[in-house]
């Protein structure tokens, strides 16, 4: 079981919006830890999406945004395109474990 | 062009022991603390152990303390893990990451870089 709660699936048309939540606690996001997420395509590596709840690194579209609040963060992509197919984990700092955590993944299926 | 390359996986029993490598390049592979997570099949990624940029300081997941070693070379741009006393849950792709540093505000980053992993297989 996750430290962070992701929900298992999300699926959505080609053009639609679709919004991923991620849930903490005090002992994580709650305490002020960055959130950050990564795309992984089954077989590959994993990508950084985003970082520090909102930021994209270079390269990443601007259809991708995050946010955060209290306990939790979420990510939204807009205009969904067939490539955006793929597992989805946030991720942040846990300071009562004293290491890194991550959510149990959601999977997003283009329809 | 960062790039990690896993290498070490395979099919083991449990109890067994194996040995992962990293090999880092496109990148001062010395100034980067380095970290393992894994992914179990239909599950989500895990965080495994972490090292600092000089190999003086480690960091361990409760699920792998005093069974796992993390080790580096930065004379030969290498992140290794060593695996001891395997179990069937340790069935897992394992990835090296380019990562947080262990201590102070900076452990806060991103993992900002990822091998494709290996894949190591614990079963009798």
């Amino acid at each position: 079981q996750s430290v962070l709660t992701q929900p298992p699936s999300v699926s959505g048309a080609p053009g639609q919006r679709v919004t991923i939540s991620c849930f903490g606690s005090i002992s994580n996001i709650g305490a002020g830890s960055d959130v950050h997420w990564y795309q992984q395509v089954p077989g590959t590596a994993p990508k950084l999406l985003l970082y520090a709840n909102t930021n994209r690194p270079s390269g990443v579209p601007d259809r991708f945004s995050g946010s955060k609040s209290g306990t939790s963060a979420s990510l939204a992509i807009s205009g969904l395109q067939a490539e955006d197919e793929a597992d989805y984990y946030c991720q942040s700092y846990d300071s009562t474990l004293s290491g890194w955590v991550f959510g149990g993944g959601t999977k997003l299926t283009v329809l | 062009q960062v790039q990690l390359v896993e290498s070490g996986g395979g099919v083991v029993q449990p109890g067994r022991s194996l040995r992962l490598s990293c090999a880092a390049s496109g990148f001062t592979f010395s100034h980067y603390a380095m970290h393992w997570v894994r992914r179990a099949p239909g599950k989500g990624l895990e965080w495994v152990t972490a090292i600092s940029s000089d190999g003086n300081n480690k960091n361990y997941a409760d699920s792998v303390k005093g069974r796992f070693t993390i080790s580096r070379d930065n004379s030969e741009n290498t992140l290794n893990l060593q695996m001891n006393s395997l179990r069937v849950e340790d069935t897992a792709v394992y990835h090296c990451a380019r990562g947080p540093p262990l201590y102070g505000s900076g452990k806060y980053s991103p993992f900002d870089s990822w091998g494709q992993g290996t894949l190591v297989t614990v079963s009798s």
